[in-house]
């Protein structure tokens, strides 16, 4: 099993170009999360998804969006990107039943700069 | 929202030391996480631990719940140990909040 993957590992974007960060997971499991991350700080989430067909607004989703393509699948998109946006993009993924949600693993990072 | 700190903020240990990394949490949990995020940016999973005792070779866990914190100890650290170290919770339905993390440097 890859567990989660991302693509592209690095992406320099010129301010206002738009790009989709791609994200799947072959652990079959249900929720799948968008988060980033700054110099010298933990993470912060963006958007998630708790199951297919359902996606929620998380601690910074100004300037993104989300598609949870299928169950393996989920998409981050920066419509029009901003020098603010530089950072590490992580996904990440989870079961989750029941209303609990279980351990989280990580997918290896994004790291996209704007100029 | 749930806050969480994490102690101390940066560690300098020799090689062979131990250590304790402590991460108090706000509110009630049902999910905790230590990562190890190594140099190269990749997080790591180390425990998944909402309560009790958990051992993994030189690294263990305890989260005590009601209280809520959490502690990480490393024994007869390693170069290889050194990065950053998070703690992250989960309370209700939303995804993880995470602390800012300890930094740790393990000198040969």
């Amino acid at each position: 099993n890859a567990g989660v993957t991302q693509t592209p590992k690095f992406q320099v974007l010129k301010t206002g170009q738009s790009m989709t960060l791609q994200c799947a997971q072959d652990m079959n499991h249900n929720s799948m999360y968008w988060y980033r991350q700054d110099p010298g700080m933990g993470l912060r989430l963006i958007y998630y998804s708790a199951s297919e067909g359902t996606t929620d607004k998380g601690e910074v989703p100004n300037g993104y969006n989300v598609s949870r393509l299928n169950k393996r699948e989920f998409s981050l998109r920066l419509e029009s990107a901003a020098p603010s946006q530089t950072s590490v993009y992580f996904c990440a993924s989870s079961d989750q039943t029941g209303g609990h949600s279980y351990e989280q693993y990580f997918g290896p990072g994004t790291r996209l700069t704007v100029t | 929202g749930i806050q969480v700190e994490q102690s101390p903020p940066d560690l300098i240990l020799q090689e062979g030391a131990n250590s304790t990394l402590r991460c108090n949490f706000s509110d009630s949990v049902n999910n905790l996480q230590w990562f190890h995020q190594n140099p190269w940016g990749q997080l790591i999973n180390l425990f998944y631990i909402p309560s009790g005792t958990k051992q993994n070779g030189r690294l263990s866990a305890t989260t005590v719940a009601t209280e809520r914190y959490s502690l990480l100890y490393i024994s007869s650290s390693q170069t290889t140990d050194s990065g950053v170290y998070f703690c992250a919770v989960r309370a209700g339905r939303r995804a993880l909040t995470f602390g800012s993390g300890t930094r740790l440097q393990v000198q040969p």
